[in-house]
């Protein structure tokens, strides 16, 4: 079992749609948890970041963390033709130790 | 622009060869990491340095090599090069602190022929 596991993808929705990603994990030892985005031949941009269960709102992105269940999720509202790219979750340890990724899902939001 | 420069953008070599990729981070980071991305495995961490020392491996070949200079730049070395190898290589630069954010360069794509 990977320690990190994403839903597979691809994934399309019309503009203006509230998309939900989520990714699950194993190692409860993960304290710190990130959604990035990643544009076609891109590094990958950090999206929201998180260290609480709980959830963290910044524009129209929503970060959610359940760390009794090994969950977290990134909701997009009123999503918009400029979403469109990878998604990649991504956690780790400690403050300074490495990320774990999931395998990232690819959204597509149609005009 | 998230302020992680790798050079060069793109490479393509063969098999058998070296090559260096390059990574200078933010102003003022002092922790570097190299992470691998392809097709089938996603994004792979590599190794960490901490200014100038390695902090952590991952799943690194024995063939690659990593450094942090003084001025904190950091080299990736991959040597006795594979087609599998071919594939994106990302650095990422963090301040090192509590709950300090990692920034992704833009990567440096290598196809090996």
């Amino acid at each position: 079992q990977k320690e990190v596991e994403q839903d597979p993808g691809p994934l399309s929705v019309p503009e203006g749609a509230i998309v939900s990603l989520n990714c699950t994990y194993s190692n409860s030892a993960f304290q710190y948890f990130m959604w990035y985005r990643q544009y076609s031949r891109k590094g990958p941009e950090l999206l929201m970041y998180t260290y609480s269960s709980g959830n963290k709102e910044d524009g129209r992105f929503t970060a959610q963390v359940d760390k009794s269940s090994k969950y977290i999720s990134l909701f997009i509202r009123d999503s918009q033709p400029s979403d469109s790219a990878t998604y990649l979750c991504a956690m780790k340890t400690g403050a300074n130790s490495k990320l774990t990724f999931g395998k990232g899902i690819t959204l597509s939001v149609r005009p | 622009d998230s302020g992680v420069t790798q050079t060069p953008k793109h490479l393509i070599t063969a098999t058998g060869q070296r090559v260096t990729l390059r990574c200078s981070p933010r102003s003022g980071d002092l922790s570097v990491y190299w992470y691998q991305q392809s097709l089938d495995q996603g994004l792979q961490f590599l190794i960490q340095y901490y200014n100038g020392e390695e902090r952590a491996k991952g799943n690194i070949l024995e063939r690659f090599s990593a450094q942090q200079f003084p001025d904190l730049h950091s080299e990736l070395n991959l040597s006795s090069l594979e087609l599998g190898d071919s594939a994106l290589y990302f650095c990422a630069s963090s301040a090192g602190g509590l709950g300090a954010e990692a920034f992704f360069g833009q990567g440096t794509r290598l196809t090996v022929v």
